[in-house]
């Protein structure tokens, strides 16, 4: 199986602020890397796929980077409702896998 | 507006069964693969099984440690996916959601259902 890790597991970060999550896959995904929002009691939200594709609706201040078994989710300025945790996931092979989650919050 | 419901969750006994029912809308069922996925308490997420649809054979694929206790499936006439678990384990509690796929993501999920499996 591959397997996804995050870093970090949290982080806090000031209103404007540029924060960035990684993501690094075990062996090479090709860019077949999405990454999700999950908000208290709430199901994941879609964000990036693709590895750098946003999705529809989702505000352009979050973009996705990397390739091969690396890669990054940027927040270019934090904003009270991105507090959240942040997971990445694999579509490239079964079985589907996602990273821990790394959790975000205003400083 | 897209919206997935799953139904059919609760409290059961370890070895027993329980099947989740996810009805959707808002979008083309019959050509979306779906999904089910699960968030343990830890909040880890674990994706479970996918069914694709009828041009590629409603093929099915599976985590490995759920093979054999969990079936996927579906009804295009009724827009719905379902998942028949068997033999159900404590381990097996957690948020059990649908999803669909996009682009090698899921860009559609439900509110999630609760199946806590405890004696």
């Amino acid at each position: 199986d591959i397997q996804m890790t995050q870093s970090p597991a949290s982080l806090s970060a000031s209103l404007g602020e540029t924060v960035t999550i990684q993501c690094r896959a075990s062996e090479d995904i090709y860019s077949g890397l999405a990454w999700y929002q999950q908000k208290p009691g709430k199901s994941p939200q879609l964000l990036i796929y693709g590895a750098s594709s946003l999705q529809d609706g989702v505000p352009s201040r979050f973009s996705g980077s990397g390739s091969g078994t690396q890669y990054s989710l940027k927040i270019s300025s934090m904003q009270t409702e991105d507090e959240g945790v942040y997971f990445c996931q694999q579509g490239l092979k079964y079985p589907l896998t996602f990273g821990s989650g790394t959790k975000l919050e205003i400083k | 507006e897209v919206q997935l419901v799953e139904t059919g969750g609760g409290l059961v006994q370890p070895g027993n069964s329980l099947k989740l029912s996810c009805a959707t809308s808002g979008f083309t069922f019959s050509t979306a693969w779906m999904n089910w996925i699960r968030q343990t308490p830890g909040k880890r997420l674990e994706w479970l099984a996918q069914i694709e649809d009828k041009s590629n054979n409603y093929f099915i694929s599976y985590l490995e440690s759920v093979k054999g206790r969990f079936t996927i499936s579906r009804d295009d006439s009724k827009s719905s996916v379902y998942l028949q678990m068997n033999n159900l384990k404590e381990e097996d509690t957690a948020i059990y959601y649908c999803t669909s796929n996009w682009e090698l993501s899921f860009d559609y999920w439900g509110q999630g259902v609760m199946v806590t499996v405890s004696s």
